[in-house]
């Protein structure tokens, strides 16, 4: 079957850079989604890398490697308001239409 | 461009109870995703409408969830009757294209059933 691990939590300081990682495991790949949520908020996408390299969007880069079935999302410069939900997502590889979610990955920035 | 609407954005139900839930998707959108989030869960999939026939379904957990999307506009998802279990948060989403790498997601239903 499909499915797609991260780190449950990550903190760190405003000003930093953090990376949060998604490994996936699919029977077919379609390429790799990222999605923001803030709390009591819709989720929000964020970049897709269809292919490997690093996509950059601004302080929000994407990173994938088909070859070893991983992914990143890089947050630079982080601001108080990038705290959120962080979800990596792939389309299930059956010729089917789901999209499988990772359990997300909870990102604190402290001051 | 109005965004993806839900309603209600809240539902408290008895077990035994029927709820509807609506989305209405961001128009000229033909993909329209039904999603359920279970508190520090993944978001996971109920099915996929095309226009309004059903793509994929295979997420629906049992046949006391119904989905509909007559006309090809907005859908609804019914649960009939609800259980303790079913509690959680409804997401409806939409994109203009079956590949559906970007999606835009409604702010959810938040269902607590009692």
């Amino acid at each position: 079957g499909q499915s797609l691990e991260q780190p449950s939590e990550v903190t760190a300081v405003e000003g930093a850079i953090v990376q949060i990682n998604c490994t996936y495991q699919t029977s077919g790949f379609y390429g790799l989604s990222w999605y923001q949520q803030h709390d009591g908020g819709a989720p929000t996408f964020l970049s897709y890398n269809a292919l490997d390299g690093l996509e950059e969007t601004g302080r929000f880069s994407s990173f994938l490697s088909r070859s070893d079935s991983y992914g990143y999302l890089l947050l630079q410069e982080l601001q108080m308001k990038d705290s959120a939900s962080y979800f990596c997502a792939v389309r299930d590889g059956n010729g089917g239409f789901k999209t499988i979610f990772g359990a997300g990955t909870r990102l604190f920035v402290k001051a | 461009e109005a965004g993806v609407t839900q309603f209600p954005s809240h539902s408290v139900i008895e077990k035994g109870q029927t709820v509807t839930l609506r989305c209405d998707p961001i128009s000229g959108h033909d993909n329209l995703y039904w999603y359920r989030r279970v508190m520090g869960k993944e978001i996971k999939f109920l099915l996929h409408f095309v226009k309004e026939s059903k793509q994929d379904e295979s997420g629906m957990p049992n046949n006391r969830f119904l989905a509909e999307r007559t006309g090809g506009t907005y859908s609804t998802l019914k649960v009939q009757p609800a259980e303790l279990e079913d509690s959680g948060v409804y997401f409806c989403a939409s994109s203009p294209t079956a590949s559906g790498y970007e999606q835009f997601f409604g702010p959810g239903t938040r269902l607590t059933v009692l």
